[in-house]
């Protein structure tokens, strides 16, 4: 089955700094890749995502990047502000939508003041 | 707020017990998709129904198993429980039996503890 594997397991970053998660996949199936954020005490809530057919897509501060061939996409979040702190996951899907997904293991963002 | 209500928010047990988790999925939801999500495992898919039937099924113990009931809420049940399902418990819902474009809208979740 699917294998997503995530990186690094945490992040902090100064204000106004930039982050960047990354994840790679094993199933050259998977066609669609959505990005979570998980506030404590709450469930994941979408952020992005990104299907097989593109190769980056924005949306204010945060842009996620798709390479096929070396089976990786990586989140990129500008101008990190301290209600960004969160662990954030990638996932993956090879049904084209939110059905069946394979999380990664996680990145706790720490937004330092 | 999902708008995906999830009960009770804790549950503690022993092991052996047997419990049960509820969720109402957003109005207007059909699919129902629960996740578990553990410190070794991370999130796991394991099961999804769609207007009250099995839509997809993942890493879903035999000890567990779950229902939509008419009204759409569902309920997962974990039997013959272990220390090692001790984790938190996640209902999603999704507008149709998710399909390309359909978000995933996921609840606070239920902390078990299997003591």
């Amino acid at each position: 089955g699917e294998n997503v594997e995530q990186h690094p397991s945490t992040l902090s970053v100064q204000e106004g700094d930039s982050a960047v998660i990354k994840c790679t996949y094993s199933d050259s199936a998977s066609n669609y890749f959505p990005w979570y954020k998980q506030e404590l005490g709450k469930g994941p809530q979408l952020i992005i995502d990104i299907r097989s057919n593109v190769g980056e897509k924005k949306d204010q501060r945060i842009a996620v990047t798709l390479n096929k061939t070396a089976k990786h996409f990586s989140l990129h979040i500008t101008e990190t502000q301290p209600e960004d702190s969160a662990v954030y996951f990638c996932a993956a899907s090879i049904h084209g939508s939110a059905r069946q997904l394979t999380f990664g293991s996680g990145t706790q963002l720490t937004v330092l003041p | 707020d999902s708008g995906v209500t999830q009960t009770p928010k804790h549950l503690i047990t022993a092991t052996g017990q047997r419990v049960t988790l509820r969720c109402s999925p957003r109005s207007g939801d059909l699919s129902v998709y629960w996740y578990q999500q553990s410190l070794d495992q991370g999130l796991q898919f394991l099961i999804q129904y769609y207007n009250g039937e099995e839509r997809a099924k993942g890493n879903i113990l035999e000890r567990f198993s779950a229902q939509q009931f008419p009204d759409l809420h569902s309920e997962l049940n974990l039997s013959s429980l272990e220390l090692g399902d001790s984790a938190l418990y996640f209902c999603a819902s999704s507008l149709f039996g998710g399909e390309a474009n359909e978000k995933l809208f996921f609840g606070s979740g239920t902390q078990l503890s299997v003591l």
